[in-house]
Order: C-alpha cells, then structure tokens, then sequence
C-alpha cells in the first residue's frame, strides 16, 4: 500500500531564507507524486507534480521539487520564502492502478517570520 | 469559472444524526472525490464517483455514503454521526483517466459533531 511520510510537522524560516520541506513515500513501482499547499479556510492548491522524465519539477510561486527514487523521496524547495509562503503544506502520492486516489501526508505547517 | 464549490461551510450536528454534504465539481470535469481531512492530519480519500457510480472506495465504514447526479455534482451522507466524525469533508473534482489529471479541491465542509 501507498503511504507518505512528512517527518516536520512544523518548520520556521525568515523572511528571504531558503525552504526544504521533506517527503519520503513508500509504493513499489514508480509513483505520482504532488505537492499541494493549503492556507487557512482555504482548498488545497496543487503546486506541483510529477509523473516521469526529469526529477528536478518546477511548480507555481517559485517552488521546485526533486524525485529521487533511491531515496524515496520527493522533497519541495524555495529558494527565497515570502510571508504569504505560510501555510500548511501536503505531499501525496497516487499511482495508475488506484485511479484518482489520492494518499496524503500529515502536512508540514510553515511559518516565516519577519 | 467558479471552480469546485461545497456546501455548506460549516456544520453542527449532534452524535446519532445524519449530515448531507453537498459539491459541485469545476466545469468540464466528470469525477469527483471526497476527502476527511481530521484537525492535524492530511486529507484520507473516502471514495470515488464516476459515471453516477462509486469507483473505488477507502478505508470508511458503510455509514458513508455517496451519490453523484447526472450534472456531475455530488453527496456525501454520513449516517450515525460519530464525535469522530468532526473534520474538514474536502471535495475534489477531476477528469477520469488517472492520478495525472489534476484534483481541483474545494474550500470544504467543517462538520463538528457534538
């Protein structure tokens, strides 16, 4: 079975600093992976997402993420955080033979401070 | 477009009762999913509509339930209400045909359970 595992529940960085957000998933065969982002009374919002191909993805709002199968897995980056970057932040993973389902991480929340 | 759209906001029931949740999926699309997001946890996929059908279904007891209109546009009903129950009820609305058509997720249901 697919599952997912964000081991910070909570990260704070300043202003302009960089961001690595950590996600490690477990499924045999090769995955699709996302990374989404929901803010307070908000949907989540999809900001990236891969399938095959290149292991270094870009998203929206400047993130990035990379795919390393060795390791299992698919951390989210940014290079310079703004204040409106806080939010809690959600790694999934789907797979062909389970259709739409979605399986999703604990979330890590971000706060960035000023 | 108004994308995927949820009512209603918020919820209070009482542990025993039933709830309708209501979502109305992006135009174009023909899928949609219902996610429980508990308060510090990621979204856990409930089930699948498709075609007026449930197409694959998580780990939830049958006091779940669902339905989708030829509109497209979807239930969720909770039977038995449980404290348990209290979470945010996201739904997402797709295209068929995979985890690579991107979920587009609504704001949500908050349903506490009293």
């Amino acid at each position: 079975a697919q599952s997912v595992t964000q081991p910070d529940i909570h990260i704070t960085v300043s202003e302009g600093a960089s961001l690595e957000l950590r996600c490690n998933y477990s499924y045999g065969a090769t995955p699709y992976l996302f990374w989404y982002v929901q803010s307070p009374g908000q949907g989540l919002q999809l900001l990236l997402k891969y399938f095959s191909g290149d292991t270094l993805v870009q998203g929206i709002k400047g993130f990035e993420a990379e795919f390393k199968r060795s390791q299992s897995s698919f951390n989210l980056r940014k290079p310079s955080v703004h204040w409106s970057d806080a939010a809690e932040y959600f790694c999934a993973v789907g797979a062909r033979e389970y259709g739409n389902k979605l399986v999703f991480g604990a979330g890590t929340i971000l706060r960035v401070k000023s | 477009d108004a994308g995927v759209t949820q009512s209603p906001t918020h919820l209070i029931k009482t542990r025993g009762q039933q709830v309708t949740l209501r979502c109305s999926p992006k135009s174009g699309h023909d899928t949609v999913s219902w996610y429980q997001q508990a308060l510090g946890q990621g979204p856990q996929f409930i089930f699948q509509y498709y075609e007026e059908e449930e197409r694959q279904r998580g780990n939830f007891p049958d006091r779940f339930s669902g339905h989708q209109f030829p509109n497209y546009s979807s239930e969720l009903n909770v039977n038995a209400l449980l404290l348990g129950d209290s979470a945010l009820y996201l739904c997402a609305s797709s295209i068929a045909g995979g985890p690579y058509n991107e979920q587009f997720f609504g704001p949500g249901t908050r349903l506490t359970v009293l």
